[in-house]
C-alpha cells in the first residue's frame, strides 16, 4: 500500500531560524512528490520533484528529493512568523496516478 | 480562471441527515479528487475520477459515502446517513493531467451533531 510518512508532526521554532522537513514515501513506480503549504483553507503548491538531486528553489524555501532511500526534505532559511502552516507532502505513483498526502507537518514560527 | 468550487463553505447537520457537497473543478482539468482532513488523521484521499471515470474509491469509508462525475464540471460527494464522526473538512482538487500537480478548493466543513 502506497505510504508517505512525515517528520516531526509539529515544530516550534524562532523568526530566523532554519527548519528542515522531512518526507519519506512507499509507492509502487514513483512519478512524482510534491509539496504543498497549508494556511487556513486550501494547499497551496511549492514544489514538484521528479529527479533525484535535483535542487528546487523558491526564496527562502528549497527542495530536494533522493529516490534511492525514498526521501525528500523541505527547508525554510531565516524562517518569518508569516511561514507558520501546515506542509503537506505527497507523493503520486504510476500504479494508479492517485496523489496520496502525509499527515504534515505543524509548524508555529515565534516572533 | 475561478480555480475550483466548492459548496457550500460551511455545513452543520443533525446525524441521520443526507449531506451533498459539490465540487467545480477548472476547466480543461481531467482529473478530479475528494479529500477529507481531520486533525487525527490529515489529508486522506477518498476517491479519484479521470475524465469522469472514478479510477479508485478505495478510500470511501463506508457504503454511506457515494460520489458522481457526471460530466467534465461537476462531482458531488454524498453521505447518507450522515454521522457524528463523519466531521471534517472535505476538499475537491482537480488536475490538468497526470503527473501535473493539484489545485484545491476552498473546502467544506461539515458539522454532524
Amino acid at each position: 500500500e502506497d505510504k508517505v510518512v512525515q517528520s516531526p508532526l509539529s515544530l516550534v521554532v524562532h523568526e530566523g531560524d532554519t527548519v528542515t522537513l522531512n518526507c519519506s514515501y512507499e509507492v509502487t513506480n514513483f512519478r512524482s512528490l510534491l509539496w504543498y503549504k497549508q494556511e487556513k483553507k486550501a494547499p497551496t503548491f511549492l514544489f514538484m520533484l521528479t529527479s533525484s538531486g535535483i535542487e528546487k528553489k523558491s526564496g527562502r524555501l528549497s527542495s530536494i528529493l533522493d529516490k534511492k532511500e525514498l526521501f525528500s526534505i523541505l527547508n525554510i532559511t531565516a524562517t518569518q512568523t508569516g511561514d507558520s502552516a501546515i506542509y503537506l507532502c505527497a507523493v503520486e505513483g504510476t500504479g494508479g496516478f492517485k496523489t496520496i498526502f502525509g499527515a504534515g507537518t505543524r509548524l508555529f514560527v515565534k516572533a | 480562471d475561478a480555480g475550483v468550487i466548492q459548496s457550500p463553505r460551511h455545513e452543520v447537520t443533525e446525524m441521520g441527515q443526507e449531506v451533498t457537497l459539490r465540487c467545480k473543478p477548472i476547466s480543461g482539468h481531467n482529473s478530479l479528487f475528494w479529500y477529507r482532513q481531520t486533525m487525527m488523521r490529515g489529508l486522506e484521499l477518498l476517491i479519484y475520477f479521470n475524465n469522469n471515470v472514478p479510477i479508485d474509491d478505495s478510500g470511501m469509508p463506508e457504503d454511506r459515502f457515494s460520489a458522481k462525475m457526471p460530466n467534465a464540471s461537476f462531482s458531488t460527494l454524498k453521505i447518507q446517513p450522515s454521522e457524528p464522526r463523519d466531521s471534517a473538512v472535505y476538499f475537491c482538487a482537480s488536475r490538468r493531467d497526470r503527473g501535473e500537480k493539484l489545485f484545491f478548493g476552498s473546502g467544506t466543513q461539515l458539522s454532524v451533531l
